[in-house]
């Protein structure tokens, strides 16, 4: 079982929006920033959000992220097929200090 | 380029060791700190180890710790994860991933995102 949590699945239409949500506790979410990675299997994880909202180069503006108390949300508008992949948060846990993820969120493109 | 390239896994029966390697190309290795993430089968993503960027720190998951040894040769741009007494819910997919992030000023490092992952190595354990 994960320490943060997210819903397993989460799907919308081409072109729309969908938020994933990551919840954790003040140990983690609550006092350390959040990252987000994409995932397609057999592949590199990617980072797409750090620092709870900010992008790296190249990554582009429809994906957005915010943290709030001890969740987080990514959101990605605009969505395209090239979008389906697995989506996971992560962040630093101060007690006992070590690395943490959500158990991942599958994205389906309708 | 900028890449990590991990190695060393393979077949390994219950009880047996095995050392990873990952190998980082194109960045100051040094300057970076340096996790061990795996992905068992059908699971998701585990976050495994931590090593600051001088090898001064170091953090493991409960459920390796004692097993496994995380290292690094700042001079060979190499980090290392030493498996023993493995099991076979240790089966998976290893990455190595640079604890870091870069933006419009440079590249930092960081405790809280890993802006660099390897392709992964395999691991399989069974007698």
């Amino acid at each position: 079982q994960s320490v943060l949590t997210q819903p397993p699945s989460v799907s919308a239409a081409s072109g729309q929006k969908v938020a994933v949500s990551c919840s954790g506790s003040t140990s983690n979410i609550g006092r350390n920033s959040v990252s987000w990675y994409q995932h397609f299997p057999g592949t590199a994880a990617k980072l797409i959000i750090f620092d709870d909202d900010k992008r790296p180069p190249g990554i582009p503006d429809r994906f957005s992220g915010s943290r709030s108390g001890t969740s987080a949300t990514l959101e990605i508008t605009g969505l395209q097929t090239g979008d389906e992949a697995t989506y996971y948060c992560g962040t630093w846990d101060s007690s006992p200090s070590s690395g943490v993820f959500g158990g991942g969120t599958s994205l389906t493109v309708l | 380029q900028v890449q990590l390239v991990e190695s060393g896994g393979g077949l390994v029966k219950p009880g047996g060791s095995l050392r990873l390697s990952c190998s980082a190309y194109g960045f100051t290795f040094s300057e970076f700190a340096m996790n061990w993430v795996r992905q068992s089968p059908g699971k998701g993503l585990e976050w495994i180890a931590y090593m600051s960027s001088s090898g001064r720190d170091i953090y493991s998951a409960d459920s390796v710790r004692g097993r496994f040894t995380i290292s690094r040769d700042n001079a060979r741009r190499s980090l290392f994860l030493r498996m023993s007494s493995l099991r076979v819910e240790d089966a998976a997919f290893y990455f190595c991933a640079r604890g870091g992030f870069c933006n419009g000023t440079g590249c930092y490092t960081t405790r809280s995102a890993m802006d660099l992952w390897g392709h992964g190595t395999k691991v399989s354990v069974s007698s």
